[in-house]
């Protein structure tokens, strides 16, 4: 158990709609990444949070957006869902110091019909 | 900015055998380097880092990786494979505070 919770662990919906997937990161970890991992994109960097700031931005959509809470939870939100956002997303956490190794939670399967 | 390359995307052996999966990375200063495993339908979990210590790093599961600064190489080792290894394996590098760069991943099967 790497300590950082992701729910829901699965999630089907259709196109169109929008869906909030959660991460509660290890406790006292300050940063959380958010990953999305399918077939033909392998895994890519959606974005990244430091104390409630967002630090880094990688290949995250328009229709997606995230934010980090003062209790250090963070949501990640995907909007006008199509197809092609069928993936597993994860998140991972680290803590406060430089070059600390992050721990991923189990990931949330998102399935768009 | 830095880069990950894992230099084969799938590598086969057989149970018994020893186990190479090779990296290098690229950067303008000396990151940190992971090793992560990925199982199927499950998350990442650390198998090592090196962070300027040891240059040969030992993790869990008898997997370890030796960091070659002249070869900007970090490739992880393993002296006899055993069916459980068999497993999608991810290099990642991070600079400082910066975010974590994976490879694309490299997929180890192990034969009986």
């Amino acid at each position: 158990d790497s300590g950082v919770t992701q729910t829901p662990k699965h999630l089907i919906t259709a196109t169109g709609q929008r869906v909030t997937l959660r991460c509660s990161p290890r406790s006292g970890d300050l940063s959380v990444y958010w990953y999305q991992q399918s077939l033909d994109q392998g895994l890519q960097f959606l974005i990244q949070y430091y104390n409630g700031e967002e630090r880094a931005k990688g290949n995250i959509l328009e229709r997606f957006s995230a934010q980090q809470f003062p209790d250090l939870h963070s949501e990640l939100n995907l909007s006008s869902l199509e197809l092609g956002d069928s993936a597993l997303y994860f998140c991972a956490s680290s803590g406060a110091g430089a070059n600390t190794e992050a721990f991923f939670g189990q990931g949330t399967r998102l399935t768009v019909v | 900015a830095q880069s990950v390359t894992q230099l084969d995307s799938h590598v086969s052996v057989s149970e018994g055998t020893p186990v190479l999966l090779r990296c290098n990375y690229s950067s303008s200063y000396s990151p940190s380097l992971f090793w992560y495993v990925q199982h199927p339908n499950k998350g990442l979990q650390l198998l090592l880092k090196y962070t300027s210590a040891a240059t040969l790093v030992k993790g869990i599961n008898g997997f370890e990786a030796e960091f070659k600064k002249s070869e900007t190489s970090f490739h992880l080792t393993k002296p006899s494979a055993h069916m459980s290894d068999a497993a999608e394996y991810f290099c990642v590098a991070q600079g400082g505070y910066s975010t974590l760069t994976f490879g694309k991943g490299t997929m180890l099967l192990v034969s009986p």
